[in-house]
């Protein structure tokens, strides 16, 4: 599977767009870029997946690099409850392995 | 929604005790997993389950074993417990649909301590 980096860390003003960026420049075509996140203590949530086109959901929308070397994960307004590690994982389709990183520690500032 | 429940949010037991972790999960999924996250190394897979009976070993098995005899149940155990094996432990499912594997959701997670 591709590996992915993140930043380890962001800050983001409560209500506020939060953009969280991602680096996947070894993906191949068959691997899907998902996202989770994860709040204290809590098993990791699934927030949005996506392949090459932008994808949107009622969480977050997701943007894919043309080339798909890249991706950010964009939450509209972020509120307080968004405070959590954010992980970026590529994999195929067909793989049962979901590789967690270390994410990035997204902390919202009221 | 998805939900995957877990049997205990926090477990305390002994060296040497036999340990079930159980799972259930409401969604008809085939696909089962377990999980063990600690600091500094993010998420290890332990085994996982694409159907009842069926079981594969993840990154991480050595002194695990996993039952699934339901399709809705996946249970964890630890044969004999040692202090090396205090984490967190995640169960997650996910469906399968054309050979294609898709997102995984999460339990709460069950806070594991031996002593």
């Amino acid at each position: 599977d591709a590996k992915t980096t993140q930043p380890p860390s962001m800050d983001c003003a409560e209500g506020r767009a939060a953009n969280l960026p991602c680096n996947h420049s070894t993906i191949s075509g068959n691997e899907y870029v998902y996202w989770y996140r994860q709040i204290h203590s809590q098993g990791p949530q699934y927030i949005i997946h996506g392949l090459k086109n932008n994808e949107t959901n009622e969480m977050a929308s997701l943007i894919i690099t043309e080339d798909r070397k890249s991706s950010t994960l964009i939450l509209p307004h972020a509120t307080l409850r968004d405070t959590a590690v954010y992980y970026c994982i590529v994999r195929p389709r067909t793989s049962n392995q979901f590789y967690f990183g270390t994410g990035t520690s997204l902390t919202v500032i009221p | 929604d998805v939900k995957v429940t877990q049997s205990s949010r926090y477990l305390v037991k002994r060296t040497g005790e036999k340990v079930f972790l159980e799972c259930v999960q409401d969604m008809d999924h085939e696909n089962m997993f377990w999980y063990r996250q600690d600091p500094g190394l993010g998420l290890r897979l332990i085994y996982f389950s694409y159907d009842v009976k069926m079981k594969e070993k993840g990154d991480i098995p050595e002194g695990y074993s996993v039952s699934r005899e339901k399709k809705e149940r996946f249970s964890l155990i630890l044969e004999s417990a040692s202090t090396n094996q205090t984490s967190m432990y995640l169960c997650a499912s996910s469906r399968v649909t054309s050979g294609r594997i898709h997102e995984q959701y999460f339990g709460p997670g069950t806070r594991l301590t031996v002593t």
